[in-house]
């Protein structure tokens, strides 16, 4: 298994700014990635975080809003840019060792956009 | 597009009363169908991994079982500290798609 800390747990942000988190695994991973949970519903994948390379994003999330970084095989980081209220919501980190392997998650950002 | 469906939404069980949770799925290629528990405020904590209709894992009160269609987690003689949410996932690749979650509550 794998232990993942984030930071920060939680954070109240002015609509406009960015907010940084970072997820940091205990052990190397092939892969980590990046999800957001809205209110009372369930987790939808932004993207992969892919170390070394650009992160592969899903249908609906753009670089530009979200950037993420890699730079290891142990840390990333995820940015949500030009924050908005829509962009209240959980953000959490998974990490796995190989691609068929289970997912770990992180305690969770919880970001509030005033 | 993968498609995971959990039911019911909520299930509110006395202590001791058994009961299933169902995650009917629609994918190409099953990987692996996953089970989280998830508390408030937390982020999602892996139970099962199943990786073939026919296979099933216990863990404590908690025992998931795996067809072509489905799964199911089934809840024996539970107790308050099984109140959760449970999410269900399916793995295609290397991606999860979850379902929306079955809320359990567990009265004393």
């Amino acid at each position: 298994s794998a232990v993942i800390s984030q930071k920060p747990s939680r954070d109240i942000c002015q609509r406009g700014t960015s907010l940084t988190i970072q997820c940091q695994v205990d052990s190397q991973v092939t892969m980590m990635f990046w999800y957001r949970q809205q209110p009372g519903q369930s987790l939808t994948l932004i993207a992969t975080a892919n170390q070394g390379s650009e992160a592969t994003y899903e249908s609906g999330f753009v670089i530009d809003k979200f950037p993420i970084s890699r730079p290891n095989l142990t840390f990333s980081t995820l940015t949500v840019s030009n924050l908005s209220p829509e962009d209240s919501s959980i953000y959490l980190c998974s990490a796995g060792k190989d691609p068929q392997e289970t997912q770990y998650f992180g305690p969770g950002t919880r970001l509030l956009v005033l | 597009e993968d498609q995971v469906t959990q039911s019911p939404e909520a299930l509110r069980l006395q202590e001791g009363e058994s009961s299933s949770l169902n995650c009917s799925y629609t994918v190409s290629g099953l990987r692996g169908l996953f089970w989280y528990r998830q508390d408030p405020g937390k982020g999602p904590e892996f139970l099962f991994t199943l990786y073939s209709a026919g296979e099933e894992k216990e863990k404590e009160r908690l025992k998931a079982t795996l067809t072509k269609k489905e799964s199911f987690l089934h809840i024996t003689a539970p107790k308050p500290e099984d109140s959760a949410t449970y999410l269900c996932a399916v793995q295609a690749d290397y991606k999860l798609s979850f379902g929306a979650g079955t809320t359990v509550t567990v009265r004393a």
